[in-house]
């Protein structure tokens, strides 16, 4: 079975603070790992996934086997990065899981 | 191509009636998938289309659930005999290679009163 868990439910920063959510997974094979965000009325979308190794709007997540997580983060946050989060994780069957998510709210 | 498009974007109906959502996919993408999202959840799997064949159905869905995608293009989402707990947001993604995550439609939002 695969999981995703996400432990936090909201993290509230002030702007130019570093961010940290967290994700923890469970999958007994090798994972394919993704950030996913929902910024307000609008679609879900996809913000980074660990096999590019890309830094997008500033995030970046590194896939710890060993801790079986893959944490997001920024150095400074912005306003606009206000918003829902979610990891996820898909493995040999192509189905995506997700996480419960967590709210971001960065504060002026 | 504009992306992954559901329709309707909202749906009401009482208990106890049917309906059907659609979704067109980007249409260079083989794989079409239907997630249901409640308030306060992420989005939980349903099922999933490679071209025509819906290849896993999850333990979630009930009977009264049906998914089709009959050319291996679009896809229709029934619910028949809707009770109040089918009240969410559903979500169709597509994609080509699933290692490159999936692109979203808007949703459809289910009430059902």
């Amino acid at each position: 079975a695969q999981r995703v868990t996400q432990p936090e439910k909201l993290l509230s920063v002030f702007k130019g603070a570093p961010v940290e959510l967290k994700c923890n997974y469970s999958y007994s094979g090798s994972p394919e790992l993704f950030w996913y965000v929902q910024y307000s009325r609008q679609r879900l979308q996809l913000l980074l996934r660990h096999i590019s190794r890309e830094s997008i709007k500033g995030f970046t997540a590194d896939l710890n086997k060993g801790e079986t997580s893959f944490h997001l983060k920024k150095p400074f946050a912005q306003e606009e990065d206000s918003a829902m989060y979610y990891c996820a994780l898909t493995g040999a069957n192509s189905k995506l899981t997700f996480g419960k998510g967590i709210t971001l709210s960065v504060r002026p | 191509d504009t992306g992954v498009s559901q329709d309707p974007r909202h749906k009401i109906t009482k208990r106890g009636q049917n309906v059907t959502f659609r979704c067109d996919p980007i249409s260079e993408h083989n794989r079409l998938y239907w997630y249901r999202q409640t308030l306060g959840q992420g989005p939980e799997f349903l099922t999933y289309f490679q071209n025509e064949a819906q290849l896993e159905k999850s333990r979630l869905l009930s009977d009264r659930f049906s998914a089709e995608r009959p050319k291996g293009s679009f896809s229709t989402l029934e619910i028949q005999r809707t009770e109040q707990g089918d009240s969410a947001m559903y979500l169709c993604a597509s994609s080509f290679d699933s290692r490159r995550g999936y692109t979203f439609g808007s949703g459809t939002r289910l009430t059902v009163v």
